[in-house]
């Protein structure tokens, strides 16, 4: 079946660092699945932070990027400069989008502290 | 626009015990999921509606699990005899055939079987 895999399950760094959240992926039923960021935030319900369907193209919102690399199967979220109120859990996923709707697989979560 | 809203946000049974789960999506979306997301892991999908059919319940625990959507809006989300092992939050999702596969979730039922 299709899986996705954060390897940090907690990564905490300082107000204007910058910040690298790994996330790689296995779709066994199609080629080129469509991926997500989700995000929670303290308090609040899972949301959708970017998502990007075609390979090779970058997804940003809120000043995360993320690049679908099909060479690696990889979709790694990237901020340059973090801010206190980036912290939350952060969720990558993944749908093969076969048929007329598909589920999510998602990763085990990476929770981001960043520190004042 | 409403978000989708989940009944009741917390539950506590005892083993054995039964629990139902309520969910409205977002008016005009045609599809629902239902994820269970264990303490410290990613949701994971228990069963989907596209209107009042099922998609894919294969990840469903038939045996305690069951899960309705009659009218194709509304949903409900039934554990016969609680586990321990139930204990999670079940998050509810709904999306657009066509919207790009962007669900939107609702706040989630926090579930605790002593």
């Amino acid at each position: 079946g299709d899986s996705v895999t954060q390897t940090e399950g907690q990564v905490t760094v300082s107000e204007s660092k910058s910040l690298i959240i790994n996330c790689t992926y296995s779709a066994t039923s199609i080629a080129y699945p469509n991926l997500f960021w989700y995000v929670r935030y303290p308090g609040e319900g899972l949301q959708l932070l970017l998502k990007v369907i075609t390979a090779g193209q970058k997804g940003s919102s809120r000043g995360f990027e993320a690049t679908y690399n099909k060479e690696t199967t990889s979709f790694h979220l990237q901020k340059a400069s973090v801010q206190e109120s980036d912290s939350a859990v952060y969720y990558c996923a993944l749908s093969d989008h076969v048929g007329f709707a598909s589920a999510l697989t998602f990763g085990s979560g990476t929770k981001v502290i960043v520190l004042p | 626009e409403a978000g989708v809203t989940q009944s009741p946000r917390y539950a506590v049974l005892q083993e054995g015990q039964a629990v139902s789960f309520w969910c409205d999506p977002i008016s005009g979306h045609d599809t629902l999921y239902w994820y269970q997301q264990p303490r410290d892991q990613g949701p994971q999908l228990l069963v989907y509606f596209r209107d009042e059919a099922v998609i894919d319940n294969s990840q469903l625990p038939s045996d305690r699990f069951s899960a309705v959507r009659p009218k194709g809006t509304n949903s409900t989300l039934k554990i016969q005899s609680a586990k321990q092992g139930d204990t999670a939050t079940y998050l509810c999702a709904s999306s657009l055939t066509g919207g790009g596969d962007t669900q939107y979730f609702g706040p989630g039922t926090r579930l605790l079987v002593l």
